[in-house]
């Protein structure tokens, strides 16, 4: 069963902290993955887009890793900032005849404190 | 500026009713989609369309119709028969498969 799991369900951090959030997939085949950043009450907004020969992405403060060997990725988020505050989203692309349909993690509910 | 506008930001229904949720996009993408989102779930597709004219249903379709009779727009109508309509409905346009922009969303709730 294709599926896309993400730990922590939530995570508290304080301002100026690290963190590393995971995503597990079962997707095959796999095509890519994206991790989107979702503000409460917001649509989500892609932070990066990871392919199957990508195994590092940066973007500013974010850093996404694939390991598609283990079907894992990771975000980390480098000296935190009170707008971090969100929820993050893995989301696996599956590929082969279902090019295209998508599964999502439930996401990861990040809040930095002052 | 290039984007999908959802309206209304916020919408209340009495039970019985059927609702219209409005989705705009001038990106020029071909791809839309309709996700619901409950709290602590996944995103879950409710349709897509590929092209105007022609829609599939996605994995939660029954209680929701949807038209594309333009490139532009893809109208979302949550029917009385839907059991449970309260949660936040995400609009989503593509050029590409798997690449979504997102608008800012609707939440839907039943009085």
């Amino acid at each position: 069963k294709n599926q896309v799991e993400q730990s922590p369900q939530s995570l508290i951090i304080l301002e100026g902290k690290n963190c590393t959030l995971q995503c597990n997939y079962t997707v095959s085949p796999f095509s890519n993955l994206r991790w989107y950043k979702q503000d409460t009450g917001r649509g989500p907004v892609s932070l990066t887009i990871m392919t199957f020969s990508e195994n590092t992405k940066s973007n500013g403060r974010y850093t996404a890793t694939l390991d598609a060997d283990t079907k894992q990725s990771s975000l980390h988020i480098t000296a935190s900032q009170l707008s971090d505050s969100a929820s993050y989203i893995c989301v696996v692309s599956a590929g082969g005849s279902t090019l295209g349909r998508l599964y999502f993690g439930r996401g990861t509910q990040l809040t930095v404190w002052p | 500026d290039g984007g999908i506008t959802q309206s209304p930001k916020y919408l209340f229904r009495k039970e019985g009713q059927n609702v219209t949720l409005s989705c705009e996009q001038n990106l020029n993408h071909d791809a839309m989609y309709w996700y619901r989102q409950d709290p602590g779930q996944g995103l879950r597709l409710i349709y897509y369309s590929q092209i105007v004219n022609d829609f599939q249903k996605g994995d939660i379709a029954e209680g929701y119709s949807v038209s594309r009779e333009k490139k532009e727009s893809f109208p979302l109508t949550v029917t009385s028969a839907q059991k449970n309509p309260t949660a936040f409905y995400l609009c989503a346009s593509s050029y590409a498969p798997g690449e979504l922009f997102f608008g800012e969303g609707s939440r839907l709730t039943v009085l």
